[in-house]
């Protein structure tokens, strides 16, 4: 059954550092997203992407942050000067929809860890 | 934006039990899904139901979607049924995609 996969599984790095977050969605799917999980909270929208732009994005989603879909397969989220409160698990996400269903199916995160 | 209150916080049955979780949601949303969280962070998918009612082996869930709740229905429970379980509401974007709200979850442990 096809998958969302990300990369890495888990990264460590110092404040202010540059990270970026790798993610292959589902091949058929037209629509991609980021969430983030704080620890012990709740699952929160960061952005959403189709047809090379972005959709919709969130307040937590600020000039720091940037997506990129820089090939047919992949889909980034960098994040250019990491801060302390960036720690947090990232999970990507894409949907098909075409009409029929707008179900996201979620890769299996990037824990964050910003030193 | 629209809030998302799932109950009840935290549960603790014993293997075999039955449970219910309500997730209510304060407007009109274009769907609705169901999530458990494993012990390693996994999101994983349950249920994709914007109204009535599916089934998937021990679990099932109903979408009222005029009076704004779901529910989810674990019969038999088991020990992997431990986790998290969110409820995520989803709005249909202009610029394209469904932008999912999150509950903040309800804590489920089954102890033998």
């Amino acid at each position: 059954e096809p998958e969302v996969t990300q990369t890495p599984s888990h990264q460590v790095t110092q404040m202010g550092q540059e990270v970026i977050l790798r993610c292959v969605p589902i091949s058929n799917h037209l629509y991609f997203y980021w969430y983030r999980q704080i620890l012990g909270q709740k699952v929160e929208f960061l952005v959403s992407f189709y047809n090379n732009e972005i959709s919709e994005k969130s307040e937590i989603f600020d000039d720091q942050f940037s997506v990129e879909r820089p090939d047919g397969s992949n889909f980034t989220l960098k994040i250019r000067s990491t801060k302390l409160e960036d720690s947090a698990m990232y999970f990507c996400a894409s949907s098909e929809s075409l009409g029929r269903s707008y179900e996201q199916y979620f890769g299996p995160g990037t824990r964050l860890t910003v030193t | 934006g629209i809030q998302v209150e799932q109950s009840p916080p935290d549960l603790i049955l014993q293997e075999g039990a039955n449970s219910t979780l309500r997730c209510n949601f304060s407007d009109s949303v274009n769907n609705l899904q169901w999530f458990h969280q494993n012990p390693w962070g996994q999101l994983i998918n349950l249920f994709y139901i914007p109204s009535g009612t599916k089934q998937n082996g021990r679990l099932s869930a109903t979408t009222v979607a005029t009076e704004r709740y779901s529910l989810l229905y674990i019969s038999s429970s088991q020990t992997t049924d431990s986790g998290v379980y969110f409820c995520a509401v989803g709005l249909l974007l202009t610029g394209g995609g469904n932008k999912l709200t999150f509950g903040t979850g309800t804590q489920l442990k089954v102890e033998l």
